[in-house]
């Protein structure tokens, strides 16, 4: 089924700890996202890329790096991770900037 | 940047009755507006969207109204059910180069 895998489904990691989030997607879409979800505060991009070998910062990007080296993979990396970095993330891919996203099911991340 | 404005946070319909979720943005340029529904436990999931030359977008029980002029538009949901119980959020981007930004969402609750 065509659609955007994200791993792990949730982590419990000790601050000062290194992360990576996979997200891969196999809609050979253009564009994708790192959102954070937080109660009361909705989503939040941290860092997006347009096409592969490019990438840019979002709304919150500190604290988070990413990389794109091919289209189909875009991982996110916690260098050292913070309690303020407990959250649901969720990776999204599209086609363009006028096309709507497909989500992937959410990382839940909870940093102690 | 931009930023998309939505209300209400919560909203308690009965079953059969409708729900109007209302959005405002700050971009004049913004010409994208897709609307999400999240389930609990599950990624957001596009259930309809407006391009900027069009005023109105219907998809059997849920439509989008757009109001350029006044840079608001509305998710209307007519005969509402239990299982269109979820929080939904609205968004805008523009051209080329820019994510969606999202409103901090609308949890709705329709009781039996």
């Amino acid at each position: 089924i065509a659609g955007i895998t994200q791993a792990p489904t949730s982590q419990i990691l000790a601050a000062g700890r290194r992360m990576t989030l996979r997200c891969t997607q196999d809609m050979r879409h253009n564009a994708m996202y790192w959102y954070r979800q937080d109660l009361g505060l909705g989503l939040r991009l941290i860092h997006y890329s347009n096409t592969a070998g490019t990438t840019g910062k979002g709304e919150v990007p500190d604290g988070y790096s990413v990389s794109r080296a091919n289209t189909d993979d875009f991982p996110l990396t916690l260098a050292s991770a913070v309690p303020s970095q407990t959250s649901v993330y969720f990776c999204a891919s599209s086609d363009g900037p006028l096309y709507g996203y497909t989500f992937g099911s959410g990382t839940r991340l909870t940093v102690v | 940047g931009e930023n998309v404005e939505q209300h209400p946070s919560t909203l308690s319909v009965q079953e059969g009755d409708s729900a109007v979720i209302k959005c405002t943005y700050s971009d004049s340029a913004s010409n994208y507006f897709p609307w999400y529904k999240q389930e609990l436990g599950k990624g957001p999931q596009l259930i309809i969207d407006i391009r900027s030359n069009v005023g109105e977008k219907k998809d059997q029980r849920i439509a989008v109204t757009l109001n350029k002029t006044a840079k608001h538009f509305s998710l209307h949901i007519t005969e509402t059910q239990p299982e269109d119980s979820a929080v939904y959020f609205c968004a805008a981007s523009r051209n080329s180069g820019y994510a969606l930004n999202f409103g901090k969402g609308t949890s709705l609750l329709v009781t039996p």
